[in-house]
């Protein structure tokens, strides 16, 4: 079965400065898709990034990009000049070609002023 | 366009009692899928469902049951609530295998059982 670790349960940035969420998982599967969800206060949960596993080029939106490693199995997301906004629980989440969405335990992301 | 609309938005049970959570999806997703989220745990998959009149077991299914009766509808049902059934419910939908998309998700249910 297909797992998803994430072993950072907090973490803090500076306003403005880069900070990068951690994301393993586990499978056999060849053909798969990977995510980062945002969950803010409001509780609604936003896709942030996905990312294909046949590609080889990382993932980009505007300040988000990922390091996509899968031969070690990572998926990181990196959040460039973090802004207060960006504050909120994120979730990695697996997804094979057929299969269900797995996610991991989340990592609250904090933004100091 | 309203997406995924979960009904209600807050809940508070008493030990024993039952309840039916709504989900009303109108981007014509066959599939669709409940799930709870507990803190340290993420997001875990109760039941799900891969079309109309059709439904299967996710991760955590003790306790509930659901019903696909109609396509655009996915009922998730609490016959007796216990404490531990105290969580965040969100329900999902995706247009299906192809949707390479993740999901579209309501923007939960807060339950609390006492």
């Amino acid at each position: 079965a297909q797992t998803v670790t994430q072993s950072q349960p907090e973490m803090s940035v500076q306003e403005a400065e880069t900070v990068t969420l951690s994301c393993t998982y586990d499978t056999s599967e060849s053909d798969y898709y990977l995510f980062w969800y945002k969950q803010p206060p409001s509780r609604q949960m936003i896709l942030v990034i996905r990312q294909e596993a046949y590609k080889q080029q990382n993932a980009t939106e505007n300040r988000f990009s990922v390091n996509f490693q899968k031969a070690a199995k990572s998926f990181s997301l990196k959040i460039s000049d973090s802004q207060l906004g960006d504050a909120a629980m994120y979730f990695c989440a697996y997804r094979s070609a057929w299969g269900k969405l797995i996610f991991g335990q989340g990592t609250e992301l904090s933004v100091k002023p | 366009n309203a997406g995924v609309t979960q009904t209600p938005k807050f809940r508070v049970l008493k030990t024993g009692q039952s309840m039916t959570l709504l989900c009303a999806q109108d981007m014509n997703h066959e599939y669709m899928y409940w799930y709870r989220q507990d803190p340290g745990m993420g997001l875990r998959l109760i039941h799900y469902s891969v079309g109309e009149g059709t439904t299967a077991k996710g991760e955590v299914p003790d306790g509930y049951n659901v019903s696909r009766l109609k396509k655009q509808n996915f009922l998730l049902g609490l016959e007796s609530a216990a404490p531990s059934q105290t969580s965040v419910y969100f329900c999902a939908s995706s247009s299906g295998v192809g949707d390479t998309h993740g999901y579209t998700f309501g923007s939960g249910t807060r339950l609390t059982v006492v």
